[in-house]
């Protein structure tokens, strides 16, 4: 079953807004991914973070490691209705295995 | 260069029908994995291959799934004597480095 938890579970934004997500584990996390999915697609890759404490950026796209490995967020800055869709976190749960475990999903609606 | 690449893209099944999924990874990936989507859920992991081998076959949810990838490329995940329970998006990926893995626009299965 899900390990990880995010928050929000939804989101109603207008555009230009700034949108920050969030996702929680009670296990330790070497590395933290972030999932993008449109309908009918598969997940498309935004962000990967390998070190504890590390941000990183990718356009409007900002993600965060947790200090305690336990925690990563996702923020986007001046929403564009492009952005709609589920965001995942995701992660390696067991060291040495490659399987990832996804996180119950962020779902982002752009108000016109 | 081109990305994960699945087929079909919907498959229709009657009850107890044997189906069979194909993969096309990434030119080069060493690993590939299988992931079933249910309807607003995140991917749960089935099974990951690095080359030919079948290194971690956990989530498969019974021995009606069985997964194979003979030359360390093309899999294909085959599901006999179908259920309706066995409705879901099946995602493939391919990953290089540890933790990055790049997903297929998946399959979806209905079972009828």
């Amino acid at each position: 079953g899900q390990q990880l938890n995010q928050s929000p579970q939804s989101m109603f934004i207008q555009e230009g807004e700034d949108v920050s997500m969030n996702c929680t584990s009670s296990s330790i996390f070497n590395t933290w991914l972030w999932y993008k999915q449109d309908p009918g697609e598969g997940p498309v890759l935004l962000i990967a973070l390998y070190k504890a404490g590390e941000l990183t950026s990718n356009g409007r796209l900002t993600a965060q490691f947790g200090i305690t490995r336990k925690d990563s967020f996702l923020n986007i800055s001046a929403s564009i209705p492009s952005d709609v869709g589920i965001y995942f976190c995701a992660g390696p749960l067991n060291f040495g295995n490659e399987k990832l475990t996804f996180g119950t999903g962020t779902r982002l609606t752009i108000i016109p | 260069g081109a990305g994960v690449s699945q087929s079909p893209r919907y498959k229709v099944a009657k009850r107890g029908q044997d189906v069979a999924l194909r993969c096309d990874p990434i030119s080069g990936h060493v690993s590939l994995f299988w992931y079933q989507q249910a309807l607003g859920q995140g991917p749960e992991f089935l099974t990951y291959f690095q080359n030919e081998a079948q290194l971690d076959k956990s989530g498969l949810p019974s021995d009606r799934f069985f997964a194979e990838r003979p030359e360390g490329s093309v899999s294909t995940l085959k599901i006999q004597r179908t259920q309706q329970e066995d409705s879901a998006v099946y995602l493939c990926a391919s990953s290089r480095v540890v933790g990055e893995q790049f997903f297929g626009p998946g399959t979806r299965l209905t079972v009828l």
